[in-house]
């Protein structure tokens, strides 16, 4: 069965440093892997996926993620954190030739960002 | 253009009592997708419908809950007999008509339930 694991609840970064947001993964074969974002009040936004190809993927608002497949990871990264960017991030896995069937979702990360 | 939409936004509700939630989904998405949004649980997914096909019901927890969408469009999720653990947010997605796993699912805003 796959599965993904984030294994921070929060994260706490100052403003303008760099942030990571942690995700690892597990499924037989390779992988589809996904990024959303959900601001306070709101619905999950999609940032970005991983696909096939290049390892590092660039999403929404600068953020960019690197998959590792030796490692089973999907890192979210960010060179320079904005106080905006403070909201819960989840981490999305889905299985090749499985359709658009629904994603599995990590339990989610809280992104705290502090001027 | 408009994404998904749900209504209500909010639902205060009496234990026993059922809740119909609804969902849009953005225009020509064939795939319908119920999550659940627990605190501390990240999403669990419900019901997923895909065009005509039979949906798959494999996440619903009980028999208390169903859901429906007439004309491949809107859906509704019931809950019958709510109790004080279906308290959550429960978000509806849409995919485009594609088959395949690299689709995107966009999210509505959720509908947050309170059962008292």
């Amino acid at each position: 069965a796959q599965s993904v694991a984030q294994p921070e609840d929060q994260v706490n970064v100052a403003e303008g440093n760099p942030l990571t947001v942690k995700c690892t993964y597990s499924v037989s074969g390779n992988p589809y892997l996904f990024w959303y974002v959900q601001y306070p009040n709101r619905g999950l936004q999609f940032l970005l996926k991983y696909i096939t190809g290049d390892n590092l993927v660039k999403g929404s608002y600068g953020f960019k993620a690197e998959f590792n497949k030796s490692q089973t990871s999907f890192h979210l990264k960010k060179p320079s954190a904005l106080v905006s960017d403070s909201a819960l991030y989840f981490c999305a896995v889905r299985v090749p030739y499985s359709g658009n069937t629904p994603l599995v979702f990590g339990k989610g990360t809280r992104l705290s960002v502090i001027a | 253009g408009a994404g998904v939409s749900q209504s209500p936004s909010n639902k205060v509700t009496e234990k026993g009592k059922d809740v119909e939630l609804r969902c849009d989904p953005i225009s020509g998405h064939t795939a319908l997708y119920w999550y659940r949004q627990s605190l501390g649980q990240g999403l669990e997914f419900l019901i997923y419908f895909q065009g005509n096909s039979a949906p798959d019901k494999s996440g619903l927890p009980s028999d208390r809950f169903s859901a429906e969408r007439t004309g491949g469009s809107v859906s509704t999720l019931t809950i019958q007999r709510t109790q004080q653990e279906d308290s959550a947010v429960y978000l509806c997605a849409s995919s485009p008509p594609g088959q395949g796993a690299w689709e995107t699912q966009y999210f509505g805003p959720g509908t947050r339930l309170l059962v008292l």
